[in-house]
């Protein structure tokens, strides 16, 4: 398997510019998270999804966010307009309604300047 | 909400030794608590887990025990190797998909 995987995984974009991250889930998976990492707020979920339908959108930090799941293979995790505080590693993970673990993928760096 | 603390932030120590991180949390409704080893410039990797029914869980050199009274968790590494350097977290959940995630500890095995 393939694990999980996302794209891009660096960006670098200005202020104001419209930012566009990817995920494509393990197949199988019906649960998918996206996550932010940084220096000071550690790990936190941003949202997830279950059988394509958001869940839990608690944690999304703001309406510049928006996140979709057209389909069991693929999300996307946008914003728009970014900032320089979105600067961030964005992760996102997938695991199937059996088991509690999460499967990360390898990240997409943002930075925005 | 759930509050996972995570203890130390660093901790270096020489090939061979042993290595221990400790978590505590918050909410006494959590039920499992797993472990994830990340490495630079990749995603976390889960490396062990543990439910809450139990007190200790083995993988060959990592062990994780759960104190439910004390709401603490810690991960016991031995015979440490230059692989094990790292970030780790450990996190905790209700059971409803949602992790609660400790803040890291960088670990630096030095040979």
């Amino acid at each position: 398997d393939a694990g999980v995987i996302q794209s891009p995984r660096h960006e670098v974009t200005e202020m104001g510019q419209e930012v566009t991250l990817r995920c494509k889930p393990i197949s199988g998976h019906d649960y998918l998270f996206w996550y932010r990492q940084t220096m000071m707020r550690g790990l936190e979920l941003l949202i997830y999804f279950n059988n394509n339908v958001p869940i839990d959108d608690s944690g999304m930090p703001e309406d510049r966010f928006s996140a979709k799941m057209p389909n069991a293979s693929f999300s996307t995790l946008k914003i728009q307009p970014s900032e320089p505080r979105d600067s961030a590693v964005y992760f996102c993970a997938s695991k199937t309604g059996m088991k509690e673990t999460q499967y990360f993928g390898p990240g997409t760096r943002l930075l925005v300047l | 909400g759930e509050n996972v603390e995570q203890h130390p932030s660093t901790l270096s120590v020489q090939e061979g030794d042993s290595a221990v991180i400790k978590c505590t949390y918050s909410d006494s409704a959590s039920n499992y608590f797993p472990w994830y080893k990340q490495e630079l410039g990749k995603g976390p990797q889960l490396i062990i887990d543990i439910r809450s029914n139990v007190g200790e869980k083995k993988d060959q050199r990592i062990a994780v025990t759960l104190n439910k009274t004390a709401k603490h968790f810690s991960l016991h590494i031995t015979e440490t190797q230059p692989e094990d350097s790292a970030v780790y977290f450990c996190a905790a959940s209700t059971g409803l998909n949602k992790f609660y995630f400790g803040s890291g500890t960088k670990l630096n095995v030095k040979p």
